[in-house]
C-alpha cells in the first residue's frame, strides 16, 4: 500500500542546533502537509505544500517540497525548547486520504 | 480556526464495557471524520473514515464490529469501542477536514482510553 517514510524516529539536539526531518513518499503526492505535536497533546498542522520545489518558510522552520512531489524536508534553524515534540508529515495522493508519516520526535537539551 | 472537540478527553473502563468517544466540529460542517488510533511513541493509524448519513469505511484490519462508528450530523461523529479489552487501551484521536478535501485536518484533543 501506499507508505509515507519519514526519518529519523529520533533527534536530540542542544539548543542552538539545527534540525532536519525528511519525509519521503513512494508515489507522487499531490501536497503534503506537515503537523506538530506536542508531549500530550494533539497534531496541530503546521503547513501544506503542493507545488513541486516549493519552499515555504515560517521563521525558524522551513519547508521544502522535492522537485518530483515524492519528498519533502522540515528545517528547524537554532531550536529552542519551545520545539520540542513529533514532527509529522502527512500525503496526500490524489483525492485520497492523509497517510502520516510515523513521525521524528524532538528533544531540545537548554 | 476552525475547532474540534473531542470528548471526554479520558476514560478507565472495565473489560467488557463499551466506550462511546464523540468528535463535533465545532464551527464548521463536517460530511467526513477520520478516526485515528495512536499507540505511544508511534505514528497515527487511520481506523476508519466517517461518512455522513452512510457506513463509515474501515481501513484493512479495523473490526467493524468492535469499533462502531455513527455519524449522524453534520457536525457529529461517534466512536464506540464495544466490549472492551486492555489491548484496546490507546490514544483515539479524531479530525475533520475543513470545507475542501485539500485543506489542512482540524484535529480534536484526543481520547487516551485505559481499560482494566
Amino acid at each position: 500500500g501506499q507508505q509515507v517514510m519519514q526519518i529519523p524516529q529520533y533527534q536530540h539536539v542542544q539548543e542552538g542546533e539545527d534540525f532536519t526531518t525528511y519525509c519521503n513518499s513512494s508515489t507522487t503526492l499531490s501536497n503534503i502537509q506537515w503537523y506538530k505535536q506536542r508531549p500530550g497533546g494533539h497534531p496541530v498542522f503546521l503547513i501544506q505544500l503542493v507545488k513541486s520545489g516549493e519552499v515555504k518558510k515560517q521563521k525558524r522552520l522551513t519547508f521544502q517540497f522535492g522537485e518530483a512531489k515524492k519528498n519533502s524536508s522540515l528545517h528547524i534553524t537554532a531550536t529552542q525548547p519551545t520545539d520540542v515534540g513529533t514532527y509529522f508529515c502527512a500525503g496526500r495522493v490524489g483525492l485520497g486520504n492523509l497517510i502520516f508519516g510515523k513521525g521524528t520526535k524532538l528533544s531540545v537539551k537548554p | 480556526g476552525a475547532v474540534v472537540s473531542q470528548h471526554p478527553s479520558w476514560v478507565i473502563c472495565k473489560s467488557g464495557t463499551s466506550v462511546k468517544i464523540e468528535c463535533r466540529s465545532l464551527d464548521f460542517q463536517a460530511t467526513t471524520m477520520f478516526w485515528y488510533r495512536q499507540f505511544p511513541k508511534q505514528s497515527l493509524m487511520l481506523m476508519a473514515t466517517s461518512n455522513e448519513g452512510s457506513k463509515a469505511t474501515y481501513e484493512q484490519g479495523v473490526e467493524k464490529d468492535k469499533f462502531l462508528i455513527n455519524h449522524a450530523s453534520l457536525t457529529l461523529s461517534t466512536l464506540t469501542v464495544t466490549s472492551a479489552h486492555p489491548e484496546d487501551s490507546s490514544f483515539y484521536i479524531c479530525s475533520a477536514p475543513h470545507q475542501q478535501m485539500n485543506t489542512e485536518a482540524f484535529f480534536g484533543q484526543g481520547t487516551r482510553l485505559t481499560v482494566v
